[in-house]
């Protein structure tokens, strides 16, 4: 099956430092790829879509200046945490949908701590 | 606006019995559905969708517009089907939609 790759899987950073998170369709290509956050034995939260080559679309209450996301190519998202403080750590999930059929594929997921 | 509603958090049944994990949807055209589930220690990953009408791992759900419904049933749950299982939908417009999750724990 379909493989997305996420990178980093764990990072931990000081407070006001910015971390980048890559996420990448290894075999196939995907228009729209989406951002999650989970808390612990909690749900996911979507944060944003990330359409390649326009602007993500955020969810309510997701700041856009905060979480940067950029969709440079159809195998390539990056999220960029900008000045993270100790509530912005979380386990930060990426997928990329399918273009030929919808279907979405999940990366591992990025530990973010930020101290 | 679409929405996905998975009303229980928590499911807990006992190896051997019959388990569905409810699955509303509010959505006025025509929706892809999926279930997707993540196992402890693993990534989400598709467990079946609508359109496939495939049975996975004992495993069905049926599409029910009438009800709006995609529960997902399997007549015998085993310990390893112990994970959280998110309901999906995908509305025409290719927007993507999660439920919030149920956790199953299958206890032996």
């Amino acid at each position: 099956g379909a493989v997305v790759s996420q990178h980093p899987s764990r990072v931990i950073c000081k407070s006001g430092t910015s971390v980048k998170i890559e996420c990448r369709s290894l075999d196939f290509q995907a228009t729209t790829m989406f951002w999650y956050r989970q808390f612990p034995k909690q749900s996911l939260m979507l944060m944003a879509t990330s359409n390649e080559g326009s602007k993500a679309t955020y969810e309510q209450g997701v700041e856009k200046d905060k979480f940067l996301i950029n969709h440079a190519s159809l195998t390539l998202s990056t999220l960029t945490v900008t000045s993270a403080h100790p509530e912005d750590s979380s386990f930060y999930i990426c997928s990329a949908r399918q273009d030929r059929n919808n279907e979405q594929f999940f990366g591992p997921g990025t530990r973010l701590t930020v101290l | 606006a679409q929405r996905v509603t998975q009303p229980e958090k928590l499911l807990s049944v006992f190896k051997g019995a019959p388990v569905e994990l409810k699955c509303n949807y509010s959505y006025s055209g025509s929706p892809e559905l999926f279930w997707y589930v993540q196992y402890s220690r693993q990534r989400l990953q598709l467990l079946l969708r609508h359109i496939s009408r495939e049975s996975i791992k004992g495993f069905t759900a049926d599409l029910n517009k009438g009800e709006t419904s995609f529960h997902l049933k399997k007549p015998f749950a085993q310990e390893e089907d112990s994970a959280m299982y998110y309901c999906a939908l995908i509305t025409n417009a290719g927007k993507s939609t999660f439920g919030d999750g149920t956790t199953l724990t299958v206890k032996p």
